[in-house]
């Protein structure tokens, strides 16, 4: 099964308004952060946002905000006030545990800005 | 701001030639992760250092990749004899905690070495 899901491969929003990039996850340990990146057609995976399983609260970094639904396994990111910048590919990704070595990730969302 | 370092940013090389990268993370992050990016897919784990250990080199074509971490600073990825296939994004990553609390440690990324092989 995959670890990481996005099924979105490409997403469409006006400029200025709002949009939600969806990410279900499959884990059976209870210990677990997820991880948003932003990757530009320049190449570079730009770290955005973490959330960690045990975290109460959602996540948020100024525009961008974590939809964090553990019950049902879904990590969405939601970008406010949408720039022509905030065109690229997102990833999501997610390290399980204490010792987890395995960053996986899934097969990202294109996201394309209309002005 | 740290950053991590790579070169060259791009390498055009002809199938069975010999090819190299260099990462060197952020000062002072403990693991080093080298992944592959083909063009519309998620980034694929090549190998991870730890220090200049090997920790996870599970998916790291052998007969023809290798990797190292001498100094258990930089790192160089070496491909020999390069295939076709092996066009792709080459991404270093690192990150500053060694196994503990992992699922919270961040990792960082360089701007890749877009390989293009003829």
């Amino acid at each position: 099964a995959q670890k990481i899901t996005q099924t979105q491969p490409g997403m469409f929003v006006q400029e200025k308004e709002a949009v939600t990039l969806d990410c279900t996850y499959d884990t059976s340990d209870p210990s677990y952060g997820l991880f948003w990146y932003k990757q530009p057609s320049s190449g570079e995976m730009i770290f955005l946002i973490y959330q960690g399983s045990y975290d109460q609260q959602n996540a948020t970094e100024g525009r961008y905000s974590l939809n964090f639904q553990k019950a049902r396994k879904s990590a969405n990111l939601v970008i406010s006030a949408s720039q022509l910048g905030d065109s690229a590919m997102y990833f999501c990704a997610m390290r399980e545990g204490f010792t987890g070595n395995q960053f996986y990730f899934g097969t990202g969302t294109s996201l394309t800005v209309i002005p | 701001e740290a950053e991590v370092a790579q070169s060259p940013r791009y390498k055009i090389t002809e199938k069975s030639q010999a090819v190299a990268f260099w990462c060197d993370p952020i000062s002072g992050h403990a693991t080093l992760y080298w992944y592959r990016q083909i063009l519309g897919q998620g980034p694929e784990l090549l190998v991870q250092f730890q220090d200049e250990s090997v920790v996870d080199d599970s998916q790291l074509p052998k007969d023809r990749f290798s990797a190292e971490r001498l100094k258990g600073v930089d790192s160089t990825l070496k491909i020999q004899p390069a295939e076709l296939g092996d066009s792709a994004m080459y991404l270093c990553a690192s990150s500053l905690l060694a196994g503990v609390l992992a699922r919270t440690d961040t990792q960082y990324f360089g701007p890749g070495t877009r390989l293009t092989v003829l």
